[in-house]
């Protein structure tokens, strides 16, 4: 029984592609969000939804689009993929002020 | 600007002998704290929480973190370190501002010798 779960865990693709991370959770958390780890392990948020709502964005280029069809799912569309996307991004969710659970990772090289 | 600050890139220590990991915060008010554990190619895994109370909290794996707000501090510990608690160990707060944010430090690395 995966909490969070996403896909693909691997990702490798060329430079202009456009690619889409899937992340679900059956915790019954009602905000779910996108961090992202750089080569050093450094966590940084981009994007947290609240029932489906859009409420922390943080100075992420426009090329990066989160979707949230319902509050189970928060996927991420990336257009136009560049070297510095390469990173592995963590889905997590969390309820009300409970800590947050994340998914395994998806590993994002982009060659 | 708040800031959570792990002074420590990578600590090593023996099997059996006890741990602890350094963490400070810069917050106006107490802030929700967290550590986080990530083994290799895995996601994080919540040690422990602090959000009130008993400023000694206790977690999962036989780890322990205290919470000093005079040190704006709260460090991770165990007395006796296994080999398989080698990962990467994340201190984070919460800032309760409009939304519910969380902020990692940069993480240590924690090596177990035999």
């Amino acid at each position: 029984d995966t909490a969070v779960s996403q896909t693909p865990k691997y990702l490798v693709t060329q430079m202009g592609n456009d690619k889409s991370i899937k992340c679900e959770q059956n915790l019954g958390h009602d905000t779910m969000y996108w961090y992202k780890q750089d080569s050093k392990k450094f966590l940084k948020i981009m994007f947290s939804y609240n029932n489906k709502e859009l409420i922390i964005n943080e100075t992420v280029p426009n090329r990066f689009s989160p979707k949230s069809p319902d509050k189970a799912h928060l996927n991420l569309h990336i257009n136009s993929l560049e070297l510095g996307d390469s990173a592995v991004y963590f889905c997590a969710s969390s309820r009300d002020t409970s800590p947050l659970h994340f998914g395994n990772g998806t590993r994002l090289t982009v060659t | 600007a708040q800031s959570v600050t792990q002074p420590d890139i990578h600590i090593t220590v023996s099997e059996g002998a006890s741990l602890e990991l350094r963490c400070n915060y810069s917050y106006g008010a107490t802030p929700y704290l967290f550590w986080y554990v990530q083994s290799p190619g895995q996601g994080l895994q919540l040690l422990l929480k602090y959000f009130s109370g008993d400023t000694l909290v206790q977690g999962i794996k036989g780890f322990e973190a205290e919470f000093k707000r005079s040190q704006s501090s709260f460090n991770l510990r165990k007395p006796s370190v296994h080999w398989s608690d080698a990962a990467e160990y994340f201190c984070a707060v919460v800032l309760m501002d409009s939304s519910y944010k969380l902020i990692f430090g940069s993480g240590t690395r924690l090596l177990v010798r035999p």
